[in-house]
């Protein structure tokens, strides 16, 4: 069974551009969430999406926004993009929301 | 004050010792997570347990509801158990609506 894929691994992007990241579940799982993992700061919770709905939102700014796709397969955006959103993000995918939840190898996002 | 606390921070051992991690958090959780992230960002989810104690092989997690407390032993470490690991609590706020929220990790070196 394959697990969780994001792509791509690794980007660099310049201050001021916007990046897409995507994510596939594991095949059957309905809830993807997203996290952004930073050396001050941990791993902290973006945004989940079960069933191509937003169900839960953590605290960022509204340039972090995401979508799922009837698929299951879900993408995260961020626009106009500040030097402090380096950092790794990961997403992880469960059948629904309290079950055991499977990551991904995350995207290194470096902002330069 | 993060809501989920880890102790140590830090930890080395020799091969061989008996490891234990701990984590308290404050608030209501329907679950709690144990997570591996090795070099690299992979993150593993080790165990998710809302009572009791559960075991697989060497790792061993066991969680107290009352005193809102939960452990992580690795008998026999090994330098492969090297890594960071991390506790997350989840909680779930209605319905299907799960959110992880997650301690800043505990950093295992374990020498040979």
């Amino acid at each position: 069974k394959a697990g969780v894929t994001q792509t791509p691994r690794y980007l660099i992007k310049t201050r001021g551009q916007q990046v897409t990241l995507s994510c596939s579940p594991i095949s059957g799982h309905r809830s993807v969430s997203w996290y952004q993992q930073t050396p001050g700061q941990g791993l902290q919770f973006l945004f989940e999406y079960f069933s191509e709905t937003q169900r839960n939102k953590g605290n960022f700014p509204g340039r972090f926004s995401g979508r799922q796709f009837s698929n299951s397969r879900s993408e995260m955006n961020v626009s106009t993009l500040e030097l402090g959103d380096s950092a790794l993000y990961l997403c992880a995918s469960s059948l629904w929301g309290v079950t055991e939840a499977f990551f991904g190898q995350g995207t290194r996002l470096t902002v330069v | 004050k993060n809501e989920v606390e880890q102790s140590p921070q830090n930890l080395t051992a020799q091969e061989g010792e008996f490891i234990t991690i701990n984590c308290s958090y404050s608030v209501g959780i329907s679950a709690l997570h144990w997570l591996q992230q090795h070099p690299g960002g992979g993150i593993v989810s080790l165990f998710m347990l809302s009572s009791g104690k559960k075991k697989h092989g060497r790792l061993i997690a066991t969680i107290n509801i009352q005193e809102k407390h939960s452990s992580l032993h690795i008998t026999a470490s090994h330098p492969r158990d090297s890594a960071v690991y991390i506790c997350a609590a989840g909680l779930n706020s209605g319905g299907s609506n799960y959110k992880l929220t997650f301690g800043k990790g505990t950093l295992l070196t374990v020498n040979p």
